[in-house]
């Protein structure tokens, strides 16, 4: 069966530093990655994914997320965190089946 | 922008009662979702609902558990009997016709308290 991990409950970042929010899978087929973000009393909002093609992946707000195949990754950065940036992020994955197994959650904190 | 809500934010109900939590997934999306989280905790697939049937289930999704698309826009979730441990939020999804690779789009969800 697919499953993620994140091994990061939280992170904390300055404002203007890179981030990393770290994801790791485990499929027995081809990984389809996703990465969702959820603010305060609302629901999940897609971010990116990755099917195919090149490892690297940009999605909204100035995400991107880049999938390595040999270390089972998919980890989600950005160059230059915002404070607006806070919140909870999901890893999720699909491997063939019609549903998604999402990741236990990191909640990144973005300081001024 | 097209979005998938949820009716109502919040229920409150006593354990045992039965309670029905509402959706109206994008208009022209043919694959729907309910997902629940714990509060604090990951979001925990429930079922998939493909061409009027459950396409997938987890082991969450007990006989207490049905879904229904009683019209072309709603989709529901009914807990028959509930448990003070079905106080969770749950999600509503929905996904459009692109093939497998598409994304799903989450409601804003139903806060569930079972006292």
């Amino acid at each position: 069966a697919q499953s993620v991990a994140q091994p990061e409950d939280q992170v904390n970042v300055a404002e203007g530093n890179p981030l990393t929010v770290k994801c790791t899978y485990s499929v027995s087929g081809n990984p389809y990655l996703f990465w969702y973000v959820q603010y305060p009393n609302r629901g999940l909002q897609f971010l990116l994914k990755y099917i195919t093609g090149d490892n690297l992946v940009k999605g909204s707000y100035g995400f991107e997320a880049e999938f390595n195949k040999s270390q089972t990754s998919f980890h989600l950065k950005k160059p230059s965190a915002l404070v607006s940036d806070s919140a909870l992020y999901f890893c999720a994955v699909r491997d063939g089946n019609n549903d998604m197994r999402f990741g236990a959650g990191t909640r990144l904190t973005v300081k001024p | 922008e097209p979005e998938v809500t949820q009716t109502p934010s919040h229920q409150v109900t006593q354990m045992g009662q039965e309670v029905i939590l509402r959706c109206v997934p994008i208009s022209n999306h043919l694959y729907f979702y309910w997902y629940r989280q714990i509060l604090g905790q990951k979001v925990e697939f429930l079922v998939s609902f493909y061409n009027n049937e459950i396409s997938e289930k987890s082991e969450i999704f007990d006989d207490q558990f049905s879904v229904e698309r009683p019209d072309g826009s709603n989709f529901t979730l009914k807990i028959r009997s509930t448990k003070l441990e079905d106080s969770a939020m749950y999600f509503c999804a929905s996904r459009g016709d692109r093939g497998f690779f598409g994304e799903q789009f989450f409601g804003p969800g139903t806060r569930l308290t079972v006292l």
